[in-house]
């Protein structure tokens, strides 16, 4: 157990749809980050926060939005859902943003289906 | 753009053999980090080992090693006694020094045959 929850843990929905997917950083972690695991794509950084600020920005769609909320817990929002968006989503957190090395601790995801 | 390659989708090896998996990768940078990520079929992500690019010691974790060629951009995993609780997807995945985004190769799935 890394210390970094998700969830749901598994999420079946429509094309056309939104969904909202939640992590909770380890504690004391400040870094957030949002990775998207498709059979296609593979492992694809998405979006980086730390302490309540968007810091780094990957390939996520503009479909896709996040925040990083007072408490650190992160959502990741994705809207009118198409079936390429299946994919197992991770979270990771780490205690601070780049630098010294610190190792980003991954959450066990959120398998998304869209139907 | 740093790219990170593994050639082999699926490898095989017998129980307490020894395995090397590959990677290579591509950067213009001359400090970085290398891992090893092990994924099983929970789908828990978990860090194997690490390499600092500035480091020329090989990294090693108990039955894990890492064989390390700067020049050439080769980062590959040898994994000694395999046992049963190995089979997984193994990413080779870099990272900058100066960021946070963790690129990840596409993967070689291990099957530790009894």
């Amino acid at each position: 157990d890394s210390g970094v929850t998700q969830t749901p843990k598994h999420l079946i929905t429509a094309t056309g749809q939104r969904v909202t997917l939640r992590c909770s950083p380890r504690s004391g972690d400040l870094s957030v980050y949002w990775y998207q695991q498709s059979l296609d794509q593979g492992l694809q950084f998405l979006i980086q926060y730390y302490n309540g600020e968007e810091r780094a920005k990957g390939n996520i769609l503009e479909r896709f939005s996040a925040q990083q909320f007072p408490d650190l817990h992160s959502e990741l929002n994705l809207s009118s859902l198409e079936l390429g968006d299946s994919a197992l989503y991770f979270c990771a957190s780490s205690v601070r943003p780049a630098g010294d090395y610190n190792e980003q601790f991954f959450g066990p995801g959120t398998r998304l289906t869209v139907l | 753009a740093q790219t990170v390659t593994q050639s082999q989708p699926e490898m095989s090896v017998q129980e307490a053999e020894t395995v090397t998996l590959s990677c290579t990768y591509d950067t213009s940078e001359s400090d970085y980090y290398l891992f090893w990520y092990k994924q099983p079929p929970s789908r828990q992500m978990i860090l194997v080992i690490r390499q600092e690019a500035y480091k020329q010691q090989n990294a090693t974790e108990n039955r894990f090693s890492v064989n390390f060629q700067k020049a050439a951009k080769s980062f590959s995993l040898k994994i000694s006694d395999s046992q049963l609780g190995d089979a997984a997807m193994y990413f080779c995945a870099y990272r900058r020094i100066t960021d946070d985004k963790i690129i990840f190769g596409k993967g070689t799935r291990l099957h530790i045959l009894p």
